[in-house]
């Protein structure tokens, strides 16, 4: 079974709905990020938390919102969704034992917003 | 602020040929590790290799190879004879360690895109 797993893979909606995209880890990873990824834009840091009651905007966090529910999930909710939020979302977590902070992905959300 | 270029948006060869995937950062830490990830059609994301500032050898792994230049800032990636399977979009990728200007967060590249033709 995957390590991170992100509900749904893929969505289409309509602009204006509130959609919430869901990420599962069973590392035991303290850090969780939310990431989107736009053609010729790399990946972009949305929110990230270093654990259950810290939660920091990043990069793009404009028209988003996040939850972390439990050291095991973390949820990013678009609450009128856009068009131009048409992306991949990716889902990371990090083990905060390890300096070098690498991540592990989840195997990503397709958001189309019509 | 950190920040890492990838100056190529797309490379293009035939299988067998080498190429090489540019990469050069940008960071006020004189400690931080450099990261490459693949990224095949199937869109997952797949790391690649880890690489410490203060390590500058080179690293060889198979077909792939990494050569870690601290005077340019560049840590540029190598295929050797490159085949179809090849064919991703690959990130590079700079963090800093704890006490670093960008501790706990990962900066990417805009990604490269290459196509290896059969």
């Amino acid at each position: 079974d995957a390590d991170v797993t992100q509900t749904p893979r893929n969505r289409i909606t309509k602009t204006g709905k509130r959609i919430m995209l869901e990420c599962s880890q069973t590392k035991g990873h303290d850090r969780m990020y939310w990431y989107r990824q736009d053609p010729g834009l790399g990946l972009q840091l949305i929110y990230y938390s270093f654990d259950v009651k810290d939660i920091n905007k990043g990069e793009i966090s404009d028209g988003y919102s996040v939850s972390r529910q439990a050291q095991a999930k973390f949820s990013l909710s678009l609450e009128s969704a856009i068009p131009n939020q048409t992306a991949l979302y990716f889902c990371a977590t990090s083990d905060p034992r390890f300096s070098y902070n690498e991540q592990f992905f989840g195997p990503g959300t397709r958001l189309t917003v019509l | 602020a950190q920040k890492v270029t990838q100056a190529q948006t797309e490379i293009s060869v035939v299988e067998k040929e080498d190429v090489t995937l540019d990469c050069v950062y940008e960071t006020r830490d004189t400690t931080y590790y450099l990261f490459w990830y693949k990224q095949p059609p199937s869109g997952e994301l797949v790391f690649l290799i880890r690489r410490n500032s203060f390590d500058e050898q080179n690293e060889i792994s198979g077909r792939y190879s990494w050569n870690f230049q601290k005077s340019t800032s560049s840590f540029n990636f190598t295929i050797t004879a490159s085949q179809v399977v090849d064919s991703a979009v690959y990130f590079c990728a700079l963090s800093s360690p704890r006490g670093g200007t960008s501790y706990g967060k990962l900066t990417f590249g805009q990604g490269t895109i290459l196509t290896v033709h059969p």
